[in-house]
């Protein structure tokens, strides 16, 4: 079965700072990828997504990611973040032609952004 | 605001209970999907519709079960209720690939 491993937890840091949420996925065919924010006490809101095309992505709020297909990462990118982007981010995968087009989450990476 | 409604928004039950909760669609959605969230196991995916049919099954349990309405709107039911199903429940849904999640169920076992 496919899986999606964010690999920080948590992560501090503060304002201006840039900020990289690494996200790697075991499947082997084609894939849908999209990042998730969760603000504290809030619904998950897609900030970007990659289906094709050009790697490099550019979502909502300053968000960017890049599709690496032979390291099967997608990481999440902002270059100065703000005390405002402290949140879960969630990676998250749709393997093209399984049935359905469930998303597969990764465990979700806690951002603390100090002012 | 993903337009996607969920209610009720906090649930607080005991062991052995049944509830429903409910999910409304933005207009013209056909998919729905229904996670869970919970500290121990994430964010997981349990069973997805799509105009009334059931199109995927996840890590759904079988005491959990899940319907489409005529009008799209969802309900998901879970029986038999135990401590271990204390979670978040949101739904989504879909036009394509890209899914809009409700602002989620906060479901208490006590």
């Amino acid at each position: 079965a496919q899986s999606v491993s964010q690999h920080n937890h948590h992560v501090i840091l503060s304002e201006a700072a840039s900020l990289e949420l690494g996200c790697n996925y075991s499947y082997g065919g084609t894939v849908n990828l999209f990042w998730y924010v969760q603000y504290p006490g809030q619904h998950l809101q897609l900030l970007l997504k990659y289906f094709s095309g050009d790697p490099l992505v550019k979502g909502i709020k300053g968000f960017e990611a890049e599709f690496i297909k032979s390291k099967f990462s997608f990481n999440l990118r902002k270059p100065s973040v703000q005390w405002s982007d402290t949140a879960e981010y969630f990676c998250a995968v749709n393997p093209l032609g399984a049935a359905g087009n469930k998303l597969t989450f990764g465990g979700g990476t806690r951002v603390l952004v100090k002012p | 605001d993903s337009g996607v409604t969920q209610t009720p928004k906090h649930l607080i039950t005991a062991t052995g209970q049944r509830v429903t909760l409910r999910c409304s669609p933005r207009s013209g959605d056909l998919s729905v999907y229904w996670y869970q969230q919970s500290l121990d196991q994430g964010l997981q995916f349990l069973i997805q519709y799509y105009n009334g049919e059931e199109r995927a099954k996840g890590n759904i349990l079988e005491r959990f079960s899940a319907q489409q309405f005529p009008d799209l709107h969802s309900e998901l039911n879970l029986s038999s209720l135990e401590l271990g199903d204390s979670a978040l429940y949101f739904c989504a849904y879909a036009q394509g690939y890209e899914q809009y999640f409700g602002p989620g169920t906060r479901l208490t076992v006590t």
